[in-house]
């Protein structure tokens, strides 16, 4: 198994652009999340889906952020509009089963001007 | 809900020497707390972890101890490599809902 895929890698923005990341969790997984790392907070969770429900979004911080799973192997974390303070690296990780033993994709670096 | 603390946030040791990372939780009800390993650039990877009804747990020259009276857990890193220089994370279950909460990370140079 590829493991975690994100794209893009790496993604410049202008404020006020809406940016989409996107993730394909390992197969066969069935619990999905995403974190954002900063400097200043470390890694935060964002939202967690299982079998594509989102479970809990306590971490999203705004309305301008957005998550969706329409199926098993794909999910979306949409910022629109983008600001600057949204830059940080984006990871996505996946589970089998529990909330515990989490595989991380190679996150996306997201750069807001 | 729980809240992780990590200590220190950088460690620098001379090679061969043994580094110790400590973290504190504050919920009661955690149960499993795992350690992942963050080189520059790349994704966090688990690198060991421990349940609550273990005291301490060894992998070859990593050991975590975790101490549930006084809520804290260490990882123990013994004859250190320069590639084991990485930021290291600590995490905590939620006692509530299980997911995991971490800490600020420690950024761990190995001097060769």
């Amino acid at each position: 198994d590829a493991g975690v895929i994100q794209s893009p890698r790496h993604e410049v923005t202008e404020m006020g652009q809406e940016v989409t990341l996107r993730c394909k969790p390992i197969s066969g997984h069935d619990y999905l999340f995403w974190y954002r790392q900063t400097m200043m907070r470390g890694l935060e969770l964002l939202i967690y889906f299982n079998n594509n429900v989102p479970i809990d979004d306590s971490g999203m911080p705004e309305d301008r952020f957005s998550a969706k799973m329409p199926n098993a192997s794909f999910s979306t974390l949409k910022i629109q509009p983008s600001e600057p303070r949204d830059s940080a690296v984006y990871f996505c990780a996946s589970s089998f089963r529990d909330v515990e033993k989490l595989f991380f994709g190679s996150g996306t670096q997201l750069s807001v001007l | 809900g729980e809240n992780v603390e990590q200590h220190p946030s950088t460690l620098s040791v001379q090679e061969g020497d043994s580094a110790v990372i400590k973290c504190t939780y504050s919920d009661s009800a955690s149960n499993y707390f795992p350690w992942y390993k963050q080189e520059l650039g790349k994704r966090p990877q688990l690198i060991i972890d421990i349940r609550s009804n273990v005291g301490e747990k060894k992998d070859q020259r990593i050991a975590v101890t975790l101490n549930k009276t006084a809520k804290h857990f260490s990882l123990h890193i013994t004859e250190t490599q320069p590639e084991d220089s990485a930021v290291y994370f600590c995490a905590a279950s939620d006692g509530n809902t299980g997911k995991l909460i971490f800490g600020q990370g420690t950024t761990l140079q190995v001097k060769p």
